[in-house]
């Protein structure tokens, strides 16, 4: 399976915008990028995807580096119920499973 | 929520038995995945199905078995629990796409 690096922690103060990014050199070319996050005593919940361009929804942006080795979800303007774990993980359809490795655990200060 | 549902939602067993948790959902997806989260671990694949009576094993499936005979049920057995299966197990579905996954709100077993 395809790898993710990501920072273990991360801090950012309320209402200010959050940048989490995660590395993925390794990544194929029909990998997708998706992000998942995980708030505390809940099941992990989707968060967003992407395979080249950069996406946004109503819970975050994704920006993804031309060579695609790289990513960064953007929150923009984290509430103190944005703390949680982020996964980044690479999907690829042929797999039909996602592996997740330890994500990043994002607090913010009120 | 999203049309998933874990049953039951705790559960506490005594080593050696046999312990069945439930997945059900209503949206009839083909994809479902058994997961457990230990701290230290985070979440790992225990097993998936692709469809009606196909399933295959994940990263770790040791001592778990699964079946799904229907559409919208996959269940997850341990034939004879051990306290090192004392875990939050999730489940989760997939469409037929590249949709993202949708987690249940997981079941916490304590095996003693």
């Amino acid at each position: 399976d395809a790898k993710t690096t990501q920072p273990n922690s991360m801090e950012s103060n309320e209402e200010e915008p959050v940048h989490l990014p995660c590395n993925h050199s390794t990544i194929s070319g029909t990998d997708y990028i998706h992000w998942y996050r995980q708030l505390p005593s809940q099941g992990p919940e989707y968060v967003i995807h992407g395979l080249t361009s950069n996406v946004n929804n109503r819970m975050a942006s994704l920006a993804i580096a031309e060579d695609r080795k790289s990513s960064t979800l953007i929150l923009h303007r984290a509430t103190l119920r944005d703390a949680a774990v982020y996964y980044c993980i690479l999907f690829n359809l042929r797999d039909d499973k996602i592996i997740f490795g330890k994500g990043t655990r994002l607090h913010i200060l009120p | 929520d999203a049309g998933i549902t874990q049953s039951p939602r705790h559960k506490v067993t005594e080593t050696g038995t046999p312990v069945t948790l439930r997945c059900h959902q209503t949206e009839n997806h083909r994809y479902m995945y058994w997961y457990r989260q230990d701290p230290g671990h985070g979440l790992r694949l225990i097993h998936y199905s692709y469809g009606v009576k196909d399933t295959d094993k994940g990263e770790v499936s040791d001592g778990y078995s699964v079946s799904r005979s229907k559409t919208e049920d996959f269940l997850l057995t341990l034939e004879s629990a051990t306290s090192s299966q004392t875990s939050v197990y999730f489940c989760a579905i997939r469409g037929q796409v590249n949709y993202g996954y949708t987690f249940g709100s997981g079941t916490r077993l304590t095996v003693v």
